[in-house]
């Protein structure tokens, strides 16, 4: 099971809004709706941002925003703030109760 | 609150073996599937591995299948992760994770995690 595919890194100044993109193919990401983003301070355990490829939990700011078409979903920051500066991950289900996770990207605020 | 907490971990050479444990608290531990999931030093996220609520049905990773067996024990709100024949690509930080459903029956999201225990397998 191959890695999902994500941007090593992203960048932008504070206010502003990045998109970070997850490919995977028709066996994980284009044949489930169970995509999820994964938010990772350094040193710290992941945090659920986004789950059902749009859908936040309870408690996380509503500038997070997912999307899917295909076999590409997308995590969407608006109003960049120095705390967004962490790694963050997609995940797909792919299949028989396995997982897939992408290779991460790093987002740096400016 | 839920609380996660691995640990178990520490330096072995290749070709041991170690056993993880996860304990949980803040939640009916019985009712919810759990997961392992490792990162290598500076690397991502990889899934490794899966048990159902009441351990009778249980998913492994390529990477791992073979070599690692998870299991729990729900009186003791419990989760396990046995890992032999242990190679040098085993080195990770393991963290254990809480599947959620939102209400929809399918448990594909990882909602709560450990702070992980790292495991060195080295000569």
């Amino acid at each position: 099971q191959s890695a999902l595919a994500q941007p090593a890194s992203v960048s932008g100044s504070p206010g502003q809004s990045i998109t970070i993109s997850c490919t995977g193919t028709s066996s994980d990401v284009g044949s489930y709706n169970f995509v999820s983003w994964y938010q990772q301070h350094p040193g710290k355990a992941p945090k659920l941002i986004i789950y059902e490829g749009t859908k936040r939990p309870s408690g996380v700011s509503n500038r997070f925003f997912g999307s899917k078409s295909g076999n590409t979903a997308s995590l969407t920051i608006s109003g960049l703030q120095a705390e967004d500066e962490a790694d963050y991950y997609c995940c797909s289900y792919a299949g028989s109760n396995t997982w897939v996770f992408g290779g991460g990207t790093k987002l740096t605020v400016l | 609150e839920v609380h996660l907490v691995e640990s178990g971990g520490g330096l072995v050479q290749p070709g041991g073996s170690l056993r993880l444990s996860c304990a949980a608290s803040g939640f009916t531990f019985s009712t919810y599937w759990m997961h392992w999931v490792r990162q290598a030093p500076g690397k991502g996220l990889v899934w490794v591995s899966r048990m159902n609520s009441d351990g009778s049905d249980r998913s492994y990773a390529d990477s791992v299948k073979g070599r690692f067996t998870i299991s729990r024990d729900n009186a003791k709100n419990t989760l396990y992760l046995q890992m032999n024949s242990l190679r040098a690509e085993d080195t990770a930080v393991y963290f254990c994770a809480r599947a959620q459903d939102f209400g929809s029956g399918n448990y594909r999201y990882f909602d709560s995690w450990g702070q992980g225990t790292l495991v060195t397998v080295s000569s």
